[in-house]
């Protein structure tokens, strides 16, 4: 099974800042790396497919980047709305997907 | 809009059944894989099990394989968890997703709100 290790596990950071999560996959998966923003009390939404690929309706100030076993998402600058917990997951090892414990993002 | 409503969960104790349904509308249901993935409580994702758009092809996770079975009626839009000899380590928010793509590609455009399954005794 191929772990997926994120850090910080949490992010303070003030509203207007730049915010910069990283996820490390145990092994090579490529580019196969989604991003998941989940608050609480709710489902997660995809932000970010193919490593860097944004999903419909994911605004520009989010971006991936990365391949093989390195991976980052960053916010350009933090809005209220944007403070949550973030999982990576890696799916380049189907059907053994797995997820990264996750980096809260808190004020 | 696409919508993916859950619905099965409740209190159960070890070693019983319980079976979960995920109602799908907003999209066309049968042209996507289906996923079950699972949160234990203030715990991260892990994912359950997967199945085909048409239902032929599915897998699931190595905790669960023999006594879970996910399954889907095209006809009716639903997807479904067949949860058998539950353990304690089960309880979780168990949530539906829909892939991107009819044969899988393992992420996940949409989720629905979740159901809660307990297993206590």
């Amino acid at each position: 099974e191929i772990v997926m290790t994120q850090s910080p596990a949490t992010l303070s950071v003030s509203p207007g800042e730049r915010a910069t999560l990283s996820c490390r996959a145990s092994q090579s998966v490529r580019g196969s790396v989604a991003w998941y923003q989940q608050k609480p009390g709710q489902a997660p939404r995809l932000l970010i497919y193919g490593a860097s690929t944004r999903a419909t309706g994911t605004p520009a100030r989010f971006s991936g980047s990365g391949s093989g076993t390195e991976f980052s998402l960053t916010i350009s600058s933090l809005q209220s709305e944007d403070f949550a917990v973030y999982y990576c997951q890696q799916y380049n090892d189907w059907p053994r997907i797995t997820f990264g414990p996750g980096t809260k993002v808190e004020i | 809009q696409v919508q993916l409503v859950e619905s099965g969960g409740g209190v159960v104790q070890p070693g019983r059944s319980l079976r979960l349904s995920c109602a799908a509308s907003g999209f066309t249901f049968s042209s996507h894989a289906m996923h079950w993935v699972r949160q234990a409580p203030g715990k991260g994702l892990q994912w359950v099990a997967v199945i085909a758009h048409d239902g032929r092809d599915k897998h699931h996770a190595d905790s669960v394989s023999g006594r879970f079975t996910i399954s889907r009626d095209n006809s009716k839009n639903t997807l479904y968890l067949q949860m058998d000899s539950l353990r304690a380590e089960d309880t979780a928010v168990y949530y539906c997703a829909k892939d991107v793509a009819a044969a899988a590609k393992y992420y996940f455009d949409y989720w629905g709100q979740g159901t809660l399954v307990t297993v206590s005794s």
